[in-house]
Formats: C-alpha cells, sequence, structure tokens
C-alpha cells in the first residue's frame, strides 16, 4: 500500500531565509516521488520528480528535494524563499506496475512573509 | 504549443442533474487523468485514459464515467449529482501512459451543487 503524508498544513518564512517543506511516504514498491506546485486558481505545476536515478533531485526556481530511503522522507527545500513562492505545495508518490497508483498529500500552504 | 485546456471554467448544478466536463490534452499527449480536489479530501485520482482505453482507476463510485476520443480530447461525466460532488476537477495530460510519468495539468473545472 502506498500513502503519503506532508507533515505541516501551513508553513510561513520571511522572504530570503530558507525553505523547507517535509512529505514522507511510505510505498511496498520503489516509488516515484514528485512535488508539485499549485498557485491560486491555477492548475498544477510540476516542480521536480524522482524516478530511481540521483538522490539529490533539483527543480525549477531554485527547488531541490533529497529522496532518503531510510528515513521514507522526500523534503522539499529552497535556499533563500521569493515572493512568489507562496502557493500550495504537493507531495505526491505513485508506482509503475499493472495496477499504477498515484497518491497525492494533503498540501502544505506556504506563506512568505515581507 | 498550448497548454492543457478545460472548460467551462465553472459550472453550477443542481442536486440529481448529470454534468459533462471536458479536457483538450497537450498536442502530441495522448494519456488524460482525472483528478478531484476538495478542501476535505484534497487531491483524489479519478481516472487515466490513453490510446481511448481507461488504464487506471482510482475509488469513485460509478456515477464518475469518463472517456477518450481518436484525437485524445477526453470528457468526464458525473450522473445524479451530489452536493458532495462539489470540487475543483483537474485534468492533466502526460506524453505516455502511466502515472508515473511527469504531468501537465489545465485550470480545473469548478463544479457546485447546489
Amino acid at each position: 500500500a502506498q500513502s503519503v503524508t506532508q507533515l505541516d498544513s501551513h508553513v510561513s518564512v520571511s522572504e530570503g531565509t530558507p525553505v523547507l517543506l517535509r512529505c514522507n511516504y511510505s510505498s511496498s514498491y520503489s516509488p516515484s516521488l514528485f512535488w508539485y506546485v499549485q498557485h491560486p486558481n491555477k492548475g498544477l505545476q510540476l516542480l521536480l520528480k524522482y524516478t530511481s536515478a540521483a538522490t539529490l533531485v533539483k527543480g525549477i526556481n531554485g527547488f531541490e528535494a533529497e529522496f532518503k530511503k531510510s528515513e521514507t522522507s522526500f523534503h522539499l527545500t529552497k535556499p533563500s524563499a521569493h515572493m512568489s513562492d507562496a502557493a500550495e505545495y504537493f507531495c505526491v508518490v505513485s508506482k509503475m506496475n499493472r495496477d499504477d497508483k498515484i497518491i497525492f498529500g494533503k498540501g502544505t500552504r506556504l506563506h512568505i512573509l515581507p | 504549443k498550448a497548454g492543457v485546456t478545460q472548460t467551462p471554467r465553472y459550472l453550477i448544478k443542481t442536486r440529481g442533474q448529470q454534468v459533462t466536463l471536458s479536457c483538450s490534452p497537450i498536442s502530441g499527449h495522448r494519456s488524460v487523468s482525472w483528478y478531484q480536489q476538495t478542501p476535505g479530501q484534497g487531491l483524489q485520482f479519478l481516472f487515466e485514459y490513453f490510446s481511448e482505453t481507461q488504464r487506471n482507476k482510482g475509488n469513485f463510485p460509478g456515477r464518475f464515467s469518463g472517456r477518450q476520443f481518436s484525437n485524445s480530447r477526453s470528457e468526464m461525466n458525473v450522473s445524479t449529482l451530489e452536493l458532495g460532488d462539489s470540487a475543483l476537477y483537474l485534468c492533466a495530460s502526460r506524453a505516455n501512459s502511466g502515472l508515473q510519468t511527469e504531468a501537465f495539468f489545465g485550470q480545473g473545472t469548478r463544479l457546485t451543487v447546489v
């Protein structure tokens, strides 16, 4: 069975400070992991994905995430927050099988303080 | 290249009615998947179509159905609408089949059932 837990429903950081959005997953199989971002009244946009290649994945807009199998985590980070980063972020786990499944986390809303 | 287009953007229906939502994927993409987003349940996978065939299905009742045409455009139908069906319905297109590949999302159709 698969599941994904985003540990914080809201995160607030000041502009220019680091961002950490936490995600833990469980999967019976080697999963594919994604982070998507959703700005208000918009669809989801892919930030980055992990598919069993390098464990440190770099994405768009300066975001990156590290796959840690021992901790079953895939936390999203950014060294310096920008006002435009204010949005909702979703951690997603998927597995490739005859019976593909895709599970979304509940989302973390990121607030950027001026 | 045009993105994923969903129509209509907003819809208000009455309980018991049925509704059809449309999604046009990115040109050349053959996979279309549908998702329901609500404040309570978050994002949930409905189904995926590839080359006019349903490939994967989430845990939704039979009132939710879909189809895909030869030009890859997809429609989703919900019959006998319930108040709980009020949600943002998102469509995503993929170049290939498989939920582990990158998805490109439309802006969604916001359905309100009254």
